[in-house]
């Protein structure tokens, strides 16, 4: 089935304990991304890739991190988690073409205390 | 900048009646792509429905259709015979390849729409 897989699906953690959101795809999309959903603010995009090795930053990739070194896997790092990334984070791939359908992942909902 | 904007934040509609969702957008560019996501409580992003800009005819889905009014930068959504299960946020969005986006989705706020038995 073709999918875009995020773990975990819910994470409590502490204010400066490193963490990773992992995202994987089974598409062989080439472009995948990293949105944030906030209550009135509806989803921003913090980072995207284009390709493998290929990374750059969406409207507000403040305190996170994105690596690309395989084409399925796309993982989410926040190196020093704040409180104000306590937020509902989606991983997204695509095929390159402009009018191709983004597929979403189940979300991860976290909670920074 | 591109924008896009969901002037209602909340709507509800009665089992089987027919709801409007306003979206408006801001783009200095010709060619784009405007999308329609339904998100249920779930919180899975589904795919609604989608337009070309230089598409003229409105998409339609079964109950789903837009009024695409490019002159207007206007992209409302219509749901007829509206059901329990169209109970949801929503979501517009827009997209193009120029201006440095990347081809990026450009998401509104969302408006949540209840659907009443």
């Amino acid at each position: 089935e073709a999918q875009v897989t995020q773990n975990p699906r819910y994470l409590i953690t502490v204010t400066g304990k490193k963490l990773t959101v992992t995202c994987s795809q089974n598409m062989n999309h080439e472009y995948m991304s990293w949105y944030r959903q906030d209550p009135g603010l509806g989803l921003r995009q913090i980072y995207y890739s284009m390709n493998v090795e290929v990374t750059d930053k969406g409207d507000v990739p403040e305190g996170y991190k994105v690596s690309r070194k395989e084409k399925r896997n796309f993982p989410l790092i926040l190196e020093s988690p704040s409180p104000n990334q306590t937020s509902l984070y989606f991983c997204a791939s695509r095929r390159q073409g402009i009018f191709e359908k983004l597929f979403f992942g189940s979300g991860t909902q976290l909670s920074v205390l | 900048a591109q924008t896009v904007t969901q002037s209602q934040p909340e709507m509800s509609v009665q089992e089987a009646e027919t709801v409007t969702l306003s979206c408006t957008y801001d783009t200095s560019e010709n060619n784009y792509y405007l999308f329609w996501y339904k998100q249920p409580p779930s919180r899975q992003m589904i795919l609604v429905i989608r337009q070309e800009a230089y598409k003229q005819q409105n998409a339609t889905e079964n109950r789903f259709s837009v009024n695409f009014q490019k002159a207007a930068k206007s992209f409302s959504l219509k749901i007829s015979d509206s059901q329990l299960g169209d109970t949801a946020m929503y979501f517009c969005a827009f997209k193009t390849n120029y201006g440095g986006s990347q081809g990026n989705l450009i998401f509104g706020k969302g408006t949540k729409l209840s659907v009443k038995p």
